[in-house]
């Protein structure tokens, strides 16, 4: 039962491309996140989103925009695609309501820019 | 902002030892604790999570404890088996407030050797 949905799981883009990210969430969660996840890292938020058309930034959103067009879809666009935004991209979503803030994770994009 | 610190990055243990992995946090206000597992190649999952009105909280082989006044938490695994080889994260988050972002430890590689 695959509740978080990203839409490559590996995927290799040339220096300089645009790059779309896509994660789809079937929880009605309001909330979504994305990750990226570089060894000795840990995870490390890009964007974030609480409602449809809010974004709010991360800590390392440098490179990178979204897109909230719908509840259940988050996007991840690299504008301009460099060698040092290869990495594993993580995709969350949780809720508002019910008390419970964890997260549920997609399986991950591993991105490669050559 | 919540900092949370997780030690070690990385642990290894013989098969049917005890491993524990420590989180502290800075938030006085973070009242939701869940940990993550996450196996080679795949999503984080959540494994067990502590509120901060209990001081325990156990599931079979795991377990985690909690202490408000000094601000850290721990997972405890009991009877290790190579299945729970993984990277582990720990997080903090003030259930009931307005920021929905979990604060993420920076994980801890467990390696249980046969």
């Amino acid at each position: 039962d695959v509740k978080v949905t990203q839409s490559s799981r590996y995927l290799v883009k040339r220096t300089g491309e645009k790059v779309f990210l896509e994660c789809v969430q079937d929880m009605d969660h309001e909330n979504m996140f994305w990750y990226r996840q570089d060894p000795g890292l840990g995870l490390r938020l890009i964007y974030f989103s609480y409602d449809v058309k809010m974004k709010e930034k991360g800590d390392i959103p440098e490179g990178y925009s979204v897109s909230r067009e719908k509840k259940e879809r988050f996007s991840l666009i690299l504008e301009s695609a460099s060698t040092n935004q290869t990495s594993m991209y993580l995709c969350a979503s949780s809720s508002q309501t019910g008390g419970n803030y964890g997260y549920t994770f997609g399986s991950g994009t591993r991105l490669t820019v050559v | 902002g919540e900092n949370v610190e997780q030690h070690p990055s990385t642990l290894s243990v013989q098969e049917g030892d005890s491993a524990v992995i420590k989180c502290t946090y800075s938030d006085s206000a973070s009242n939701y604790f869940p940990w993550y597992k996450q196996e080679l190649g795949k999503r984080p999952q959540l494994i067990i999570d502590i509120r901060s009105n209990v001081g325990e909280k156990k599931d079979q082989r795991i377990a985690v404890t909690l202490n408000k006044t000094a601000k850290h938490f721990s997972l405890h695994i009991t009877e290790t088996q190579p299945e729970d080889s993984a990277v582990y994260f720990c997080a903090a988050i003030e259930e009931g407030g307005s920021n929905y972002k979990l604060t993420f430890g920076k994980g801890t590689l467990l390696t249980v050797n046969p």
